[in-house]
């Protein structure tokens, strides 16, 4: 079965720091798609990023990056710099090669105060 | 294009009564998707469909239904609506497994 765990339930964090979200899965085939997804208070589903298994290089887009490794089975998202309107819920999701299902994460909530 | 669009944005029902969900999707994707989303909590896929005319049980499948007749629509329906489907509904859509884009979210109460 796949699993998406996001241990962290809530963050809070000032201004500028910069925060990172984890994100632990497990699934037993070897083709797999990983996913980011923001939803801010407004409540609509915002996509961020997909990275498949056979692609383990971090990806940075602004201030935004994504550390994928297999070998512990993380897919990490770090905001640097954060800002007030980066607060809202981020989702980790997973789905298979031939997956019609993404499974999510509970997500994390993400404060930013200024 | 609008993307997936969902109505109503919200709805307050009473126990016992029906509705139906409206979706559609103007990008020709073949996957559709609902999903609902408990207070604090993630998304559970309610039932997906792979094409028109093929439908597929989620997660969380009792108390709905759902038709796919053509590509751009997928409703779902909800009978004998009950407390326990007081939720955040979501509808979305791929092409296969690049990623779903998500329609705004139907918020339904029942009462």
């Amino acid at each position: 079965a796949q699993k998406v765990t996001q241990a962290q339930t809530e963050i809070s964090v000032v201004e500028k720091e910069d925060v990172t979200l984890d994100c632990v899965y497990e699934t037993r085939d070897t083709t797999y798609y990983l996913f980011w997804y923001k939803q801010p208070p407004s409540g609509e589903l915002v996509f961020l990023i997909r990275r498949n298994s056979f692609d383990e290089q971090n990806e940075i887009s602004g201030r935004y990056s994504w550390n994928f490794q297999k070998s512990t089975s993380s897919f990490n998202f770090t905001i640097t710099a954060s800002q007030v309107v980066d607060s809202a819920v981020y989702f980790c999701a997973l789905t298979m090669e031939y997956g019609n299902k993404l499974v999510f994460g509970a997500g994390t909530i993400l404060r930013v105060k200024s | 294009n609008a993307g997936v669009t969902q109505t109503p944005k919200f709805r307050i029902l009473k126990i016992g009564q029906s509705m139906t969900l409206q979706c559609a999707q103007d990008m020709n994707h073949n996957y559709m998707y609902w999903y609902r989303q408990d207070p604090g909590m993630g998304l559970k896929l309610i039932y997906y469909s792979v094409g028109a005319g093929i439908t597929d049980k989620g997660e969380v499948p009792n108390g709905y239904n759902v038709s796919r007749s053509t590509t751009e629509d997928f409703p779902l329906r909800l009978e004998l609506a009950a407390p326990s489907q007081t939720s955040v509904y979501f509808c979305a859509s791929s092409f296969r497994w690049e990623g779903q884009y998500f329609g705004p979210g139907t918020r339904l109460t029942v009462t």
